[in-house]
C-alpha cells in the first residue's frame, strides 16, 4: 500500500533533549516535505526536499533540523526542543512541483 | 508578501444543501490550486487539482472553479451529506517550478442533519 508513514505517533518529551520524528515513504517520490500544523494557525512549512541531499527553509524553519540522505527517508531533528515547539507535525511526499502531496498520519509532540 | 485567504473560518450547512467555499490569493501566480480534506487529528487527503487553464472541475459531488483574474477558487459540494463535515484545505505552490506548498488556514464544513 502506497503510504507515507511518521514515527512516533505520539511524543512527551521534556525541553532540550534532542529528538528525532522519522518520516518513510514507499512511492519513489523526489519531494517531501515538514509542515506544523497549530490551532488559527494552519498548516506551515517547516522544510522541504527536492531530492536526495537537496533541502531547503519553508515558512517556520528555526529550531529544525532535517537531512535526506535516501530517497525515502525525511527525518525531522529537534536539537533543543522547547515547549513553543509542542504541535502537531505532519510529513508530505510528492512526484515534484505542481503535483498533488501525500500526508502522513501526524505526530503530535508535547515538550514540557 | 504571499497570501493564501479562505474566507470563513466555519461553514454550517443543511444536509442535502450545495456548501461552496472561497479560497483568495494575492501575489502568487499559480499555474495550479489544490483543495484537500482534512478531518481531526489526521493528515490532509487530496481532492483535486485544477489548473490556471482550466475554468472548472468536477469529480463526483464536488466542483472547483479557478478565476485567476479575481483570483479566487471557489469549491462546492452538492448534495452534502454529515460524512462531508470536514475541513477544506486550499493550496498553492510559491511559483513555477517552486517546491514550497503553502496552505489556507482552511474552512472547517459541518453538514447539519
Amino acid at each position: 500500500e502506497a503510504q507515507v508513514t511518521q514515527n512516533p505517533r505520539y511524543l512527551i518529551t521534556v525541553t532540550g533533549k534532542k529528538l528525532t520524528v522519522t518520516c518513510s515513504q514507499n512511492m519513489n517520490h523526489e519531494y517531501m516535505s515538514w509542515y506544523r500544523q497549530d490551532p488559527g494557525l494552519g498548516l506551515r512549512q517547516i522544510y522541504y526536499s527536492m531530492n536526495v541531499e537537496v533541502t531547503d527553509k519553508g515558512d517556520v524553519p528555526e529550531g529544525y533540523k532535517v537531512s535526506r540522505k535516501e530517497k525515502r527517508n525525511f527525518p525531522l531533528i529537534l536539537e533543543s526542543p522547547s515547549p513553543n515547539q509542542t504541535s502537531l507535525y505532519f510529513c508530505a511526499s510528492g512526484t515534484g512541483t505542481n503535483t498533488e502531496a501525500f500526508f502522513g498520519q501526524g505526530t503530535r509532540l508535547t515538550v514540557v | 508578501s504571499q497570501k493564501i485567504e479562505q474566507n470563513s473560518e466555519a461553514l454550517n450547512i443543511q444536509e442535502g444543501k450545495t456548501a461552496t467555499l472561497t479560497c483568495n490569493y494575492t501575489n502568487y501566480s499559480p499555474a495550479y490550486l489544490q483543495w484537500y480534506r482534512q478531518d481531526p487529528g489526521r493528515g490532509p487527503v487530496f481532492l483535486l487539482l485544477i489548473r490556471e487553464n482550466e475554468k472548472e472541475k468536477r469529480k463526483e459531488r464536488l466542483k472547483v472553479t479557478f478565476d485567476t483574474t479575481l483570483k479566487q477558487s471557489l469549491f462546492h459540494i452538492t448534495a452534502s451529506q454529515p460524512a462531508d463535515s470536514a475541513t477544506y484545505l486550499c493550496a498553492l505552490y510559491s511559483g513555477a517550478g517552486s517546491y514550497q506548498l503553502t496552505f489556507g488556514k482552511g474552512t472547517k464544513l459541518s453538514v447539519i442533519p
